[in-house]
């Protein structure tokens, strides 16, 4: 089992839909959640983070936690064309971060 | 703001070449890292350091070293490139308490021909 997973994509979404991102973990121990996007050819650039179970809104970004369930997930309201690019979920191992995949996401203007 | 910086955003170099790629952080961090990123297989971990002159392999250490003589700056070199370390090479930094997030640098788009 992959430690961090995420759909590839591409997700597509109507522009001012609500687009949804979900990431599922293995380590049980972990305790900071992470949320990264990333724009092609570029690096990734934090934008969310988590460590307590439930929500975390950040202006039109809401990370939400379910432990138990071992399932992170981002939702990016009211979305804009300049919200595609490419969204890496990541949880902490000790003091590293293992980082999935990412999850592709398109605007649809 | 955190600011990390790499020493070239693009860089070509031939088989068998010795390659240096620098990142320099303005945070105080003591925790440096450095990735390569290929499509596909997401981000990799090739070295780690969480202080001055120690050094930790990540999961693809092979045909890769590493120096951290000052706090500050933590330097990736292929000791002799290889056309399969064409890649994107990113550094990031982190405190070594509290949530452990990573800021990353712009990246260096590294070929070998």
């Amino acid at each position: 089992q992959k430690e961090v997973e995420q759909n590839s994509g591409p997700l597509s979404v109507p522009e001012g839909a609500i687009a949804s991102l979900n990431c599922t973990y293995s380590d049980r121990g972990s305790q900071s959640f992470f949320w990264y996007r990333q724009y092609s050819g570029k690096s990734p650039e934090l934008i969310m983070f988590i460590y307590s179970n439930g929500d975390k809104e950040d202006g039109r970004f809401t990370a939400q936690l379910n432990k138990a369930s071992q399932y992170v997930s981002l939702l990016i309201r009211d979305s804009q064309p300049s919200d595609s690019a490419t969204y890496l979920c990541a949880v902490n191992r000790d003091d590293k971060i293992i980082f999935g995949k990412g999850t592709r996401l398109h605007i649809l203007p | 703001d955190v600011k990390v910086t790499q020493s070239s955003r693009y860089l070509v170099k031939r088989t068998g070449e010795k390659v240096f790629l620098e990142c320099v952080q303005d945070m105080d961090h003591e925790n440096m890292f450095w990735y390569r990123q290929d499509p596909g297989l997401g981000l990799r971990l090739i070295y780690f350091s969480y202080d001055v002159k120690m050094k930790e392999k990540g999961d693809i250490p092979e045909g890769y070293s590493v120096s951290r003589e000052k706090k500050e700056r933590f330097s990736l070199i292929l000791e002799s490139a290889s056309t399969n370390q064409t890649s994107m090479y990113l550094c990031a930094s982190s405190s070594p308490v509290g949530t452990y997030e990573q800021y990353f640098g712009p990246g260096t788009r590294l070929t070998v021909t």
